[in-house]
């Protein structure tokens, strides 16, 4: 079956690089994706990655994709403590007409002022 | 425009009554999905509308979950008669018809206990 996995934990300064990483085992996906949840709030879509890129780069987020690893990374440049909040990856599972995500258990990342 | 909402935002209820969630889509988005957090796992799916049409259901646990979306708009997620584990997070989320990244936008979830 399919299976997201991410680490749980993060911690970095403020104005340092985070990275975020991922694995997935669906190597016919379509898509990848990073959504942010912050306290209180719902899932906010911040960036995907078609299944043919190995990058994408969107100010300050970076998103690398390994698709021999099946490895998904999102970079958070200069990281500020508004960007504290738990990052979900997401595939996409292949198969007529149906587009449900598969999510990991999200990272929950915090910024050390 | 205005995003995905949901209703209520929180619900306690004990076991054995009934809740019904309803989930209103951004506007124009054909495509409405449930999805449920349960006790910090991770966020599966439950089911996909195409406009009232149930597209894809297989994530729906059993037959206590019932999902509507009579006229393609808004939809009903109804649990009946709710169980102790049915407590999580569900979310709803809505994406255009035909979008190739199928951008899915979710709501703010409905925090749903069971006692």
């Amino acid at each position: 079956g399919e299976d997201v996995e991410q680490s749980l934990f993060l911690s970095v300064r403020e104005g340092d690089s985070s990275v975020i990483n991922c694995t997935y085992t669906d190597s016919s996906s379509t898509y990848l994706y990073w959504y942010k949840q912050e306290p209180g709030a719902g899932l906010q879509l911040l960036t995907y990655i078609f299944s043919n890129m190995d990058m994408k780069q969107d100010q300050r987020l970076t998103v690398l994709l390994n698709k021999k690893d099946k490895h998904l990374s999102l970079r958070i440049a200069d990281t500020q403590t508004g960007d504290s909040a738990i990052y979900f990856c997401a595939e996409i599972l292949s198969g007529a007409g149906s587009y449900q995500l598969t999510f990991g258990k999200g990272t929950k990342l915090s910024v050390i002022p | 425009e205005a995003g995905v909402t949901q209703f209520p935002s929180h619900s306690v209820i004990e076991k054995g009554q009934t809740v019904t969630l309803r989930c209103d889509p951004i506007s124009g988005h054909d495509n409405l999905y449930w999805y449920r957090r349960v006790m910090g796992k991770e966020i599966k799916f439950l089911l996909h509308f195409v406009k009232e049409s149930k597209q894809d259901e297989s994530g729906m646990p059993n037959n206590r979950f019932l999902a509507e979306r009579t006229g393609g708009t808004y939809s009903t997620l109804k649990v009946q008669p709710a169980e102790l584990e049915d407590s999580g997070v569900y979310f709803c989320a809505s994406s255009r018809a035909g979008t190739g990244g199928n951008e899915q936008f979710f709501g703010p979830g409905t925090r749903l206990t069971v006692l």
